[in-house]
């Protein structure tokens, strides 16, 4: 069975550009997560979808977004890039139902604000 | 919201000592706490889980206790090998509601 799929895996941008980042689940996993990773500060939620859904979403400002396909498939929209988003953007996946469970992680996207 | 604090930060043992790190949470409603091992340049992978309706749970060399009158739970790793050398993230969440809330992490080094 195939992993979580994230891509980019690297990406530089400048301030004020915006990035979108893919995340492909494992096949049959309905939820998708995403975190974002820096040094010191852990693993921060951003947001949860279920079946196209945003079922839980993070403290974090508006400029963060997603969307979830149909296929389960999600990405993830940071607009006007800041220095502070330069981060490790990681995807998680997992059935979704019947209870909180094992989150399975992709590799992530790093992103570099400069 | 819930709030996850792990102690300590980093922890360096000799191989063959036990290694203990420590979470506490906020929230006490909630009921699961998952920790997560991530190993340098690679991707949290979970090592061991816990559910409210039980105090302590083992896996091998690992064990997670769980104190929800204190709020605080535990991974405990005993006999440590090299390859335990990694960042180890507490976590917790409650009910329904998916969110998992993560410790800031603990790096374990452990001494050949």
């Amino acid at each position: 069975k195939a992993g979580v799929t994230q891509t980019p895996r690297y990406l530089i941008k400048t301030r004020g550009q915006q990035v979108t980042l893919s995340c492909s689940p494992i096949s049959g996993h309905r939820s998708v997560s995403w975190y974002q990773q820096t040094p010191g500060q852990g693993l921060q939620f951003l947001f949860e979808y279920f079946s196209e859904t945003q079922r839980n979403k993070g403290n974090f400002p508006g400029r963060f977004s997603g969307r979830q396909f149909s296929n389960s498939r999600s990405e993830m929209n940071v607009s006007t890039l800041e220095l502070g988003d330069s981060a490790l953007y990681l995807c998680a996946s997992r059935a979704g139902t019947g209870g909180p469970g094992e989150l399975f992680f992709g590799e992530g996207s790093r992103l570099t604000v400069l | 919201g819930e709030n996850v604090e792990q102690h300590p930060s980093t922890l360096s043992v000799q191989e063959g000592d036990s290694a203990v790190i420590k979470c506490t949470y906020s929230d006490s409603a909630s009921n699961y706490f998952p920790w997560y091992k991530q190993e340098l340049g690679k991707r949290p992978q979970l090592i061991i889980d816990i559910r409210s309706n039980v105090g302590e749970k083992k896996d091998q060399r690992i064990a997670v206790t769980l104190n929800k009158t204190a709020k605080h739970f535990s991974l405990h790793i005993t006999e440590t090998q090299p390859e335990d050398s990694a960042v180890y993230f507490c976590a917790a969440s409650r009910g329904s509601n998916y969110k998992l809330t993560f410790g800031k992490g603990t790096l374990l080094t452990v001494n050949p």
